[in-house]
């Protein structure tokens, strides 16, 4: 069964340092991986995908991920965050047939001034 | 870009009652839409998989005849939490896949906040 894993719950960062948050995956095929964000009391927006082709993608927001298949990985970063990035991060992984996807427990990103 | 809306985004209700959901899809059509649940602080929790024109199927450990889940056209799928109790509050969530998008790309509705009294 497909599983994801974000080992960080919570993590802070000052404004303007660079920042990366982990994804490690359990899926028995190529995996359909995710990053979404969620901000207090809303849905979640997509912020970026990899199905397959380049292993390192490129989002919204500044927000990048690297599939590194051989640590089953999905790390999510960012250069230089912004007090406006703070905001729960879902890592994601589905499959091309299947209907539905499965969540990381998430990570709190805080961010100080 | 694809737009999915969920109503109402908050609601209260007194114990015992039943409380209705809508997920609209407001630029495409949804063959198929998701249900979640979502605890504080906790990730999302796939609750059942809703397909036009066909029963819903659910995960296990979700009571079908609690959370009634109906997808009767293309843009839209109802939940509705029977005899709402007050461990049933919690933030409801659902998606949408874009039609026969072989992509499993999902857009998110902004969720409904359920609290029973």
């Amino acid at each position: 069964a497909q599983s994801v894993t974000q080992p960080d719950i919570h993590i802070t960062v000052s404004e303007g340092a660079s920042l990366e948050l982990r994804c490690n995956y359990s899926y028995g095929a190529t995996p359909y991986l995710f990053w979404y964000v969620q901000s207090p009391g809303q849905g979640l927006q997509l912020l970026l995908k990899y199905f397959s082709g380049d292993t390192l993608v490129q989002g919204i927001k500044g927000f990048e991920a690297e599939f590194k298949r051989s640590q089953s990985s999905f790390n999510l970063r960012k250069p230089s965050v912004h007090w406006s990035d703070a905001a729960e991060y879902f890592c994601a992984v589905g499959a091309r047939n299947n209907n539905d996807m499965r969540f990381g427990a998430g990570t709190r990103l805080t961010v100080k001034p | 870009g694809a737009v999915v809306s969920q109503h109402p985004s908050r609601v209260i209700c007194k114990s015992g009652t039943s409380v209705k959901i809508e997920c609209r899809s407001l630029d495409f059509q949804a063959t198929t839409m998701f249900w979640y649940r979502q605890f504080p602080k906790q990730s999302l929790m796939l609750m059942a998989t809703s397909n036009e024109g066909s029963k819903a199927t659910y995960e296990q450990g979700v009571e079908k005849d609690k959370f009634l889940i109906n997808h009767a056209s293309l843009t839209l799928s109802t939940l509705t939490v029977t005899s709402a109790h007050p461990e049933d509050s919690s933030f409801y969530i659902c998606s949408a896949r874009e039609g026969n998008s072989g992509a499993n790309v999902l857009t998110f509705g902004a969720g409904s906040r359920l609290t029973v009294l």
